[in-house]
C-alpha cells in the first residue's frame, strides 16, 4: 500500500509568486489534512477535507490560501501570493473515516516551502 | 480556543537514561495519540490512547492517559541513540478536531 506522497519535496519562491503544493492520499482514505510546521515549532492545523468537502478550514491563516479536492482524490493547496512568513514545512496527512484506526493519521513527507 | 501543551521543549539525556515528556490538554479529550518525527522526517504515529487511566506500553515506551483524559504523558526507558526526534501528543476534542502539542525534542548523548 502506498503511503501519502507530497510534491514537490521543496520549493524555493519569490515573495510574491505562486506556489501549488500536491498531496496524494493513501487509496481509500476520505479524510484529508494540512497541516504547517513553521521553524520547527508546532505542527498547526490548516484545514481538514472529508472526501471532497472541506470538513473544517478554521486553520487557514488567511485567503491567499486555497485548498482544493477535487473528487475526493487528491488535493492541492495554493498560496498566492507568497509571503515571507509563509515558509516551513507544509505536511499533508490521510485517514480512515471507519474501523479501528479510523483516527490514526498517516503523514506524507512534507514539502518544505521556502518565501525569498 | 482549545490548547494542548507539553513540557518540556527540549530534553538532553545520555544514552541508558529516563526520558518524559508530559502532554496537557485544556479541555477533556475523547482520545489522545502520540507521533514522532525523526530529524529531516515526518511525524510517524506511535499509538492511540482511549480510555480514561489507559496505559499501554511498546518495548521500551510507556504511555499513559489520565484519569481527566486532559493529560498525558510518554516515558522511554533507557534511552538509545534511535530514540532521538521529537515527540508530538495530539489530542481529539469533543468537536472532532485533532490539536497538536508544540512537541518535545529528545537528544541523546552516546
Amino acid at each position: 500500500e502506498a503511503g501519502v506522497t507530497q510534491f514537490p519535496s521543496h520549493s524555493v519562491i519569490e515573495k510574491g509568486q505562486t506556489v501549488t503544493l500536491r498531496c496524494d492520499p493513501i487509496s481509500g482514505h476520505d479524510n484529508l489534512y494540512w497541516y504547517r510546521r513553521v521553524m520547527g515549532k508546532e505542527i498547526k492545523f490548516l484545514l481538514h477535507f472529508v472526501k471532497e468537502s472541506k470538513q473544517d478550514e478554521s486553520g487557514m491563516p488567511n485567503n491567499r490560501f486555497l485548498a482544493e479536492r477535487t473528487g475526493g482524490t487528491y488535493s492541492t493547496l495554493k498560496v498566492q501570493p507568497a509571503e515571507l512568513e509563509d515558509s516551513g514545512v507544509y505536511f499533508c496527512a490521510s485517514s480512515r473515516t471507519g474501523g479501528e484506526a479510523k483516527n490514526i493519521q498517516y503523514f506524507g513527507a512534507g514539502t518544505r516551502l521556502s518565501v525569498l | 480556543g482549545q490548547q494542548v501543551m507539553q513540557i518540556p521543549q527540549y530534553q538532553h539525556v545520555q544514552e541508558g537514561e529516563d526520558f518524559t515528556t508530559y502532554c496537557n490538554s485544556s479541555t477533556t479529550l475523547s482520545n489522545i495519540q502520540w507521533y514522532k518525527q525523526r530529524p529531516g522526517g515526518h511525524p510517524v504515529f506511535l499509538i492511540q490512547l482511549v480510555k480514561s487511566g489507559e496505559v499501554k506500553k511498546q518495548k521500551r515506551l510507556t504511555f499513559q492517559f489520565g484519569e481527566a483524559k486532559k493529560n498525558s504523558s510518554l516515558h522511554i526507558t533507557a534511552t538509545q541513540t534511535t530514540d532521538v526526534g521529537t515527540y508530538f501528543c495530539a489530542g481529539k476534542t469533543s468537536y472532532d478536531k485533532v490539536i497538536f502539542g508544540p512537541g518535545t525534542s529528545l537528544s541523546v548523548i552516546p
